[in-house]
């Protein structure tokens, strides 16, 4: 079975500070996700990266970045966390073998920014 | 632009009765389709996909999903629903334009009443 771990379950921090959020997968994957899930909005797409220290921002990257330095691992940072940046945070990963593979999520993180 | 959208907020069915979760998408092309469920404080679990073939896609825990191509629709259904069946729900589309980026419907809540 696919495990993608992210690092904190639950995260209070404060307002101003840099954050950063990590996520570890065990299948060789190589694509890797960054989501946010907000109450009637779904998933938002942050960033994705299909290969090592390769990066694309998804839909809404703005006061985030990311990084993957391993093919394992991709941590999402908050530049300097804002009260609208309150959210579950979901990393995924899927395999590149074709289109139709699903992607395989974390447990999330549920970050609070005070 | 490809979009999907799950017109429910809600939907609730007492258990024993068969479920339908309803899910319309719009896309170019040929649509991959999936649909995945979220239980209480957990990642998304993939329950199941349509990628081409028969109309009738069987997935998880009992799960089902039929395929319209004129309706553009990708209703997931269970003959008969468990109080245990009560999650979120999101239908997802692959951008099959060439890019690495799946959209996500803004989800249906089940409730299953015993």
């Amino acid at each position: 079975d696919v495990k993608v771990t992210q690092s904190s379950r639950y995260l209070v921090k404060r307002t101003g500070e840099k954050v950063f959020l990590e996520c570890v997968q065990d299948m060789d994957h190589e694509n890797m996700f960054w989501y946010r899930q907000d109450p009637g909005l779904g998933l938002r797409l942050i960033y994705f990266s299909y290969d090592v220290k390769m990066k694309e921002k998804g839909d809404i990257p703005e006061g985030y970045s990311v990084s993957r330095e391993k093919k394992e691992r991709f941590s999402l940072i908050l530049e300097s966390a804002s009260t609208n940046q309150t959210s579950m945070y979901l990393c995924a990963s899927s395999s590149l073998t074709g289109d139709s593979q699903p992607q395989h999520f974390g447990d999330g993180t549920r970050l609070s920014i005070l | 632009a490809q979009s999907v959208a799950q017109p429910e907020d809600q939907v609730n069915v007492a258990e024993g009765n068969p479920l339908t979760v309803k899910c319309t998408y719009s896309v170019s092309g040929n649509p991959y389709l999936f649909w995945y469920v979220q239980y209480p404080n957990r990642g998304l679990q993939f329950l199941l996909k349509y990628i081409t073939g028969d109309n009738l896609v069987k997935g998880s825990y009992g799960f089902e999903a039929e395929f319209n191509k004129s309706q553009t629709s990708f209703h997931l259904k269970k003959p008969s629903a468990l109080v245990s069946d009560s999650a979120l729900y999101f239908c997802a589309v692959r951008d099959n334009t060439g890019g690495f980026k799946t959209i996500f419907g803004a989800g249906t809540r089940l409730f299953v009443k015993a």
